[in-house]
């Protein structure tokens, strides 16, 4: 299976640190995918890496993926109280659908 | 402004009921999944439509039947229900394929008691 596993399960950081998420898969992929999932709600889209792509940035949120360690890295910095939330990766194998990891839970603490 | 929008958001029925969720998108989008997330908040694919046509099927008891009338819709249909389909159901969509980003839905939280 190629399904990405997170790392850590839950993470409690204060306000205003930095918050980062790993995400390690088993084979080969088109590109990774982030989401955010408030709770009791959907999933939302943050960043989309592809394999070639070793580094993208939106805002406040970092993410690198080494296709050679089969990894990639959320960085959420200056976190604030509505970052909040579950952290998903998912992997797109290209003749597969994306699998999701089962996240890690985020706790920012005001 | 919806994007992705089901009903009903909570379903509460007895074991062996028939029922049914729908999924509406107005993105525009050619392509609709169904996905179920666990009580440990593990997501995993069930279906999914392109124009209407099924593309996934993954190993899901054929008690699950979804329906596409058109490219903006996509219902799931559960018959006879069981306490282990208790669970929280996405619709989500997305232009082209799954390799894109993906619009999720509000969930529905479906209890079988």
């Amino acid at each position: 299976s190629q399904q990405g596993e997170e790392d850590p399960q839950a993470l409690s950081i204060q306000e205003g640190e930095n918050a980062t998420m790993n995400c390690s898969y088993k084979t080969s992929i088109n590109n990774l995918q982030w989401y955010r999932q408030n709770s009791g709600r959907g999933l939302v889209h943050l960043i989309l890496i592809r394999s070639n792509e070793r580094e993208k940035h939106s805002g406040r949120l970092r993410v690198t993926l080494d296709t050679s360690k089969k990894s990639s890295s959320l960085l959420i910095t200056a976190s604030r109280a509505a970052d909040t939330a579950s952290y998903f990766c998912a992997t797109d194998g290209g003749n597969t659908p994306l699998v999701f990891g089962k996240g890690t839970r985020l706790s920012v603490i005001a | 402004d919806t994007a992705v929008s089901q009903t009903p958001k909570y379903l509460v029925t007895q074991m062996g009921n028939d029922k049914s969720i729908k999924c509406e998108q107005n993105l525009g989008h050619d392509t609709m999944y169904w996905y179920k997330q666990d009580s440990k908040k593990f997501l995993k694919i069930m279906f999914s439509y392109n124009n209407k046509e099924l593309i996934i099927n993954e190993t899901v008891p054929n008690r699950f039947s979804p329906k596409s009338p058109d490219k903006a819709h996509l219902n799931l249909h559960i018959n006879s229900l069981e306490l282990g389909d208790s669970a929280v159901y996405f619709c989500a969509s997305s232009q082209g394929s799954y390799h894109n980003e993906q619009f999720f839905g509000p969930g529905t939280r479906l209890t079988v008691l």
